[in-house]
């Protein structure tokens, strides 16, 4: 499975945009591009996906690389309720398994 | 509003004993997952199923073991509690691999 990087950790201020990078320069031309968060003492919850093109959903952006290597979450507006690790995973086509790495732990300062 | 479901959502139980831990989902989602999560960690699947009657060891090892008898349920069992079973137990779903939803999981403490 081809393997993604993201910071530890990333701070905020609430009410500000927050941009989430992922690199993934091994990533295949059958990989989606999956963002999820676990917010305290939950399990984790899907936030937005995509293969080639941005995406928009009521939750965040997803900003892709032309060459796909990279990716974006972008939350446009952080409230203190974003505050949750957020993990970039790689979903090949037809992939029966979700793995997941450490993940980004984004703290929203209030 | 969740529409898979696991209890109990936490558990103190003393060594040796025989515990299930449940999971139902309501959306008739084929596949289901089992993660092990340990406080502040990363998540580790530890089992998996394409449907009734099929179960996968997952990429991390785990004396619990599984059954899918009804496409709605996959219990986690282990046969004899030890604490270094200690920890949080995640259970998800998708429709062929795509959006998976996760339960809110059972912390497990074995003293």
């Amino acid at each position: 499975d081809a393997k993604t990087t993201q910071p530890n950790s990333m701070e905020s201020n609430e009410e500000e945009p927050v941009h989430l990078p992922c690199n993934h320069s091994t990533i295949s031309g059958t990989d989606y591009i999956h963002w999820y968060r676990q917010l305290p003492s939950q399990g984790p919850e899907y936030v937005i996906h995509g293969l080639t093109s941005n995406v928009n959903n009521r939750m965040a952006s997803l900003a892709i690389a032309e060459d796909r290597k990279s990716s974006t979450l972008i939350l446009h507006r952080a409230t203190l309720r974003d505050a949750a690790v957020y993990y970039c995973i790689l979903i090949r086509q037809g992939a029966q398994k979700l793995v997941f790495g450490q993940g980004t732990r984004l703290t929203i300062n209030p | 509003e969740a529409d898979i479901y696991q209890t109990p959502r936490y558990l103190v139980i003393g060594t040796g004993k025989k515990i299930t831990l449940e999971c139902s989902q309501t959306m008739g989602h084929d596949k289901m997952y089992w993660y092990q999560q340990d406080p502040g960690m990363e998540l580790h699947l530890i089992h998996y199923s394409y449907g009734v009657n099929s179960t996968e060891k997952g990429d991390l090892s785990s004396e619990s073991t599984v059954s899918r008898i009804r496409t709605e349920h996959f219990p986690l069992t282990l046969e004899s509690a030890r604490p270094s079973h200690t920890s949080q137990y995640l259970c998800a779903s998708s429709l062929a691999g795509v959006g998976y939803t996760f339960g809110s999981g059972t912390r497990l403490t074995v003293v």
